[in-house]
């Protein structure tokens, strides 16, 4: 079985400062990671995702993500923060045994303040 | 291309009616996906097809619901009788395959209100 934990429901940060959203996951196997964003009323639109290559992976808008198979963490990062950034961020995981089923984290909603 | 398609972007119904919820995924993806979100439980995959065909309907919560795809462009997700908790945002996603590392594009969503 494969599960994401998202450590943080809630995150507030000031603009220009780094941005830290945690994720933990669970799976026997090699996953594949990803990180979606959900800005209010829009649907899901992929950030970046891991799949076995580089363990360091660049993504839109200078996210970016470490896979530590390790931790078995997948933390998504940002040097500076937008205004722009404010949303909800879905870590999600998904398994070639599991006929590459989506599993989504409980999502952490990201403040952004001036 | 214009992305997922999904119709109506926002829905109020009364309990014990019935709700259709319209899907157009991108031309050339072969799968589509159905989620419903919730704040009580997250996004949840309410079933999948690939080339039109119902691969996994596990995430269908009852018999209430029922989900179609009778072409490649288009998809249709049936609450009958709704109930109010039913009210939720649902997605509806494509891609090209569902190889891992594949990406699914999302709609906007369609906002259920059951009363």
């Amino acid at each position: 079985a494969q599960s994401v934990t998202q450590l943080d429901s809630h995150v507030s940060v000031s603009e220009g400062t780094p941005v830290l959203l945690r994720c933990n996951y669970s799976s026997s196997y090699s996953p594949s990671l990803f990180w979606y964003v959900q800005h209010p009323n829009k649907g899901l639109q992929l950030l970046l995702k891991y799949t076995s290559a580089a363990t360091l992976v660049k993504g839109i808008n200078g996210f970016e993500a470490e896979f530590k198979k390790s931790e078995t963490s997948f933390h998504l990062t940002k040097p500076s923060a937008h205004m722009s950034d404010a949303a909800e961020y879905f870590c999600v995981v998904t398994l070639k045994a599991a006929g590459n089923k989506l599993t989504f984290g409980g999502g952490t909603r990201v403040l952004v303040k001036p | 291309d214009a992305g997922v398609i999904q119709s109506p972007r926002h829905e109020v119904t009364e309990m014990g009616q019935e709700v259709t919820l319209r899907c157009k995924p991108i031309s050339g993806h072969d799968y589509l996906f159905w989620y419903r979100q919730t704040m009580m439980r997250g996004l949840e995959l309410l079933i999948y097809f690939n080339n039109n065909v119902p691969i996994d309907d596990s995430g269908m919560p009852e018999d209430r619901f029922s989900a179609k795809m009778p072409n490649a462009s288009f998809s249709t997700l049936k609450i009958q009788p709704s109930e109010p908790r039913d009210s939720a945002v649902y997605f509806c996603a494509s891609s090209l395959s569902a190889s891992a590392g594949a990406e699914q594009y999302f709609g906007p969503g369609t906002r259920l209100t059951v009363t």
